[in-house]
């Protein structure tokens, strides 16, 4: 499809649970690439996939913050033991490899952690 | 590292313009502006490569002046529907990821 398929839209989690968020790039867009948007509005950077591959974990929060894009599945996003930080707006957006890297966003998961 | 937007916030009359300015104290590869409506994904405006160029869409259009590694917004005759924030994001090089700036939030009063 020609969308960004983020899903669920809203998640609400007791702090300490697990949250796990899922993201279907475009079919034929090799880069995914997910980013937090806190209340501020501004975009933290977490983490971007050349296909299944890590490509920059830079902003990963790795004690308690994992992702994988695994061939035919949806990349997932995946909060251990979250915390009321976490509360967000989680966007995944992905790329084509000949499109100088311009994003298509998803809709976005809205994490709420109570 | 995070580009610098200017103004944070705008507020305009229908029909009047709108500059939106974003800055790096590094070289860029590209500059991408994005627009967002409250509750709402970003949606793509354009992207400006190095090398300096001007792009042009409807009545918004961007320049890019790699010496000065900056980049500018520019909103013609505005609409109701360009309100919204307006993000600028830059990046180092091909494959690397996008840095946002903090946005500039635009409101177009009728």
């Amino acid at each position: 499809g020609e969308e960004v398929a983020q899903t669920p839209k809203h998640l609400v989690r007791g702090e300490g649970q697990k949250a796990k968020l899922y993201c279907a790039p475009i079919k034929g867009h090799s880069y995914v690439f997910w980013y937090q948007q806190v209340l501020k509005n501004e975009f933290k950077f977490l983490i971007s996939f050349q296909n299944e591959n890590v490509f920059d974990e830079t902003g990963m929060p790795k004690e308690r913050f994992s992702a994988k894009c695994l061939p035919n599945s949806p990349c997932s996003l995946e909060i251990q033991a979250t915390k009321l930080e976490d509360s967000a707006v989680y966007f995944c957006a992905s790329s084509h490899p000949d499109s100088a890297g311009g994003y298509t966003f998803g809709s976005g998961t809205r994490l709420t952690v109570v | 590292q995070q580009p610098v937007q200017s103004p944070q916030a705008v507020i305009l009359r229908e029909g009047e313009d709108a500059v939106i300015n974003c800055s790096s104290s590094k070289a860029l590869y590209s500059v991408h502006w994005y627009r967002q409506k409250h509750g709402e994904a970003p949606v793509f405006l354009m992207i400006l490569l190095k090398g300096g160029e001007q792009k042009g869409h409807d009545k918004i259009s961007a320049s890019f002046n790699e010496k000065k590694q900056q980049s500018s917004l520019y909103l013609t005759a505005s609409q109701l529907s360009y309100s919204g924030t307006y993000f600028c994001g830059t990046r180092m090089n091909r494959d690397d990821k996008i840095i946002f700036g903090k946005g500039t939030r635009l409101h177009i009063l009728p």
